[in-house]
């Protein structure tokens, strides 16, 4: 499979515990974001990675929350003592864009991790 | 800060209807994008529109993008229970090429 695949798809945990998910995007992408969706509402951003550059962070994440992007390549989000407001989908996609240019490319999106805070 | 406002938040329509959904930004977009998202599934892309006044057909569906690039719209014509799902605008800011701003979607519901 070349998609964008997401682990876990599931996660269920207790408030305070902290979680980790991961992306492995497309291979040859070197663009990837985070994000966030609740029911009934539209994709939030959290962040964005163009490689292993971690070039904007929404402002409405607490500190919480981090991403790492090591290699380029897969990419975490972490998590830390969570909250109940934090149960959502977490969505991560990729794209081809090329660097300097105006945004462009598709977004493609993996299955998407939901997390659910007790 | 920047907004995308998408309007109808719902719309039932009987399966053979048309059904529209309209996007508009506060400021400029270099560009806009539509995604389908099915229920229980991810966003799926369906088109990007990128010059002013663009419009691109893909079968029953129509997009158009706004002469001064801030708003669009996407057309089904003659809808199929297939269409069901929440469709989202979403554009990068002329100013800003990292991170696409979403509008909230519209869902469609078609009565078989």
């Amino acid at each position: 499979d070349t998609g964008v695949s997401q682990d876990p798809r599931h996660k269920i945990t207790k408030r305070g515990q902290n979680v980790t998910f991961r992306c492995d995007p497309i291979s040859e992408h070197n663009r990837l974001y985070w994000y966030r969706q609740t029911l009934g509402q539209g994709p939030e951003f959290l962040t964005y990675f163009q490689n292993e550059a971690q070039l904007e962070k929404s402002r409405l994440l607490s500190d919480r929350f981090s991403a790492e992007r090591p290699k380029g390549s897969f990419s975490t989000l972490e998590i830390q003592r969570t909250e109940q407001g934090d149960s959502a989908m977490y969505l991560c996609a990729s794209s081809s864009g090329t660097s300097g240019r105006a945004g462009t490319g598709e977004l493609f999106f993996g299955e998407g991790s939901r997390l659910t805070v007790l | 800060g920047q907004q995308v406002m998408q309007i109808p938040q719902y719309q039932h329509v009987q399966e053979g209807e048309d059904f529209t959904t309209y996007c508009n930004s506060s400021t400029t977009l270099s560009n806009i994008q539509w995604y389908k998202q099915r229920p229980g599934g991810h966003p799926v892309f369906l088109i990007q529109l990128v010059k002013s006044g663009e419009v691109k057909k893909q079968k029953r569906l129509t997009f158009q993008f706004g002469e001064a690039k801030k708003n669009s719209s996407l057309h089904i014509t003659a809808t199929q229970t297939t269409d069901v799902g929440t469709y989202f605008c979403a554009g990068f800011n002329a100013g800003n090429n990292r991170k696409l701003i979403w509008g909230l979607g519209t869902s469609l519901a078609v009565n078989p």
